[in-house]
């Protein structure tokens, strides 16, 4: 059973470019989170999403970002015009339960550099 | 909404057994705590889970008093492998919105 895959691994962008970062939640798994994490940072939340559904997105900036997790396909989160502040390490996690047990399962995560 | 509390850094020597307390205000009432555990350049890894009272897995032990407004995490003996960051997660709810945080994380440093 494959665990969270995230790709790419590494992403680097220039300002004002697009970012895309994939994330295939394991098997069975219907929840996914996102989550950035800045250098020598905790690691902040985003956005928690079911299929086809956005549950919660209070960590989402409210302009340039955007999730989505589509009936069939992994969960993409899209980062727009992408600034140097953007910079970081953005994982994704997924969970089979209620988000209340909050046993989440990480991917390696996907570190973006914009130049 | 409350926010997690745990201290940012702590050291130990090799064999020593360790306890990181994070504290949780305003829990929600159905809400697990579960720490993870994260090395550089790699996502967190789930260590340990529980409500309240006491929960043992072969890795570590989590105190949760009945208030559950805290949380300890024991490692046992801990060796050099164990260097990492400790996350403690709760959710919180209020004002109609759900959001799941983490704290800062703990750098724990074990020393030979």
């Amino acid at each position: 059973n494959a665990g969270v895959m995230q790709n790419p691994r590494h992403l680097v962008r220039r300002r004002g470019q697009e970012a895309r970062l994939r994330c295939s939640p394991m098997k069975g798994h219907s929840h996914v989170y996102w989550y950035r994490q800045l250098p020598e940072e905790g690691l902040k939340f985003m956005v928690y999403l079911q299929k086809e559904n956005i549950i919660d997105e209070s960590g989402m900036p409210k302009e340039r970002f955007s999730a989505e997790f589509p009936k069939e396909g992994p969960s993409i989160l899209r980062i727009q015009q992408v600034v140097r502040g953007d910079s970081a390490a953005y994982f994704c996690a997924s969970s089979s339960q209620d988000i209340r047990k909050n046993e989440q399962f990480f991917g390696p995560g996907t570190r973006l550099t914009v130049l | 909404l409350a926010k997690t509390t745990q201290p940012i850094s702590m050291d130990s020597y090799e064999g020593q057994e360790v306890n990181i307390t994070c504290s949780h205000n305003n829990i929600a009432t159905n809400d697990y705590i579960t720490w993870y555990q994260q090395f550089p350049s790699q996502g967190p890894r789930f260590i340990i889970q529980g409500y309240k009272t006491k929960v043992t897995n072969e890795v570590a032990s989590l105190f949760i008093p009945a208030d559950r407004k805290s949380s300890t995490l024991s490692l046992p003996r801990v060796s050099l492998s164990d260097t990492a960051v400790y996350y403690c997660l709760g959710g919180y709810s209020g004002a109609g919105s759900y959001q799941l945080t983490f704290g800062k994380g703990t750098k724990l440093s074990v020393i030979p």
